[in-house]
């Protein structure tokens, strides 16, 4: 069945460090999304990527899927304070309407 | 008022009792689901529903039960609360759909989350 690894489990940054998580599969996929939950939230769609090598950027977060859409990950450049939270990825092999989720990877920053 | 709503939002209750928590929406979407978070272990899938007529079980739904009631409404049940449940439950909804070789897309809209705590 597919695996997912999402790494790293928690970074902590001061604030204006640059930041990225990523996600590994072992199988291909379909297209992944990315989800943010902000501490005593709940998690927030943030983006969808569907095609091979795809790149999406949204303000100072950037998105990219790997060329064998195995891998996928998020960076974000400048960290500022309101980036804390989890970031997930939810991967979708495409064999079935269901999402799961990695992980996750804890985000801390700091003045 | 938030599309997707969760209740009770926090409970605590003793090993062996029956629990229900509730979701409703009002987004219109075919698809709900129910998620368990864990620390350190992200979101984990428990049962998921396509319509009033089709319920499915998830990575881990031993201990849990499902009811859609209506398309609005999709509640889980633990018939016999045990305290490895303690737990950050979510309901979310979906409008997910077939996009050929893109796979199923749409994104996941969640409620606040019901925090159930089992003494």
């Amino acid at each position: 069945g597919q695996q997912v690894m999402q790494i790293p489990q928690y970074q902590h940054v001061q604030e204006g460090e640059d930041f990225t998580t990523y996600c590994n599969s072992s199988t291909t996929l379909s297209n992944i999304q990315w989800y943010k939950q902000r501490p005593g939230g709940h998690p927030v769609f943030l983006i969808q990527l569907v095609k091979s090598g795809e790149v999406k950027k949204q303000k100072r977060l950037t998105f990219q899927f790997g060329e064998a859409k195995k891998n996928s990950s998020l960076h974000i450049t400048a960290t500022q304070t309101t980036d804390v939270g989890t970031y997930f990825c939810a991967p979708n092999t495409g064999t079935a309407s269901k999402l799961t989720f990695g992980t996750g990877t804890r985000l801390q920053v700091t003045l | 008022d938030a599309d997707v709503t969760q209740t009770p939002r926090n409970r605590i209750t003793k090993t062996g009792k029956r629990i229900m928590l509730e979701c409703s929406q009002t987004k219109g979407h075919d698809r709900m689901y129910w998620y368990r978070q864990d620390p350190g272990l992200g979101l984990r899938l428990i049962y998921y529903s396509f319509d009033v007529k089709d319920i499915n079980k998830g990575e881990i739904s031993d201990g849990y039960s499902v009811s859609r009631q209506a398309q609005a409404k999709f509640s889980l049940s633990l018939e016999s609360a045990i305290p490895n449940q303690t737990a950050l439950y979510f309901c979310a909804t979906s409008d997910l759909s077939w996009g050929g070789t893109s796979g199923y897309t749409g994104e996941l809209f969640f409620g606040e989350g019901s925090r159930l705590t089992v003494l």
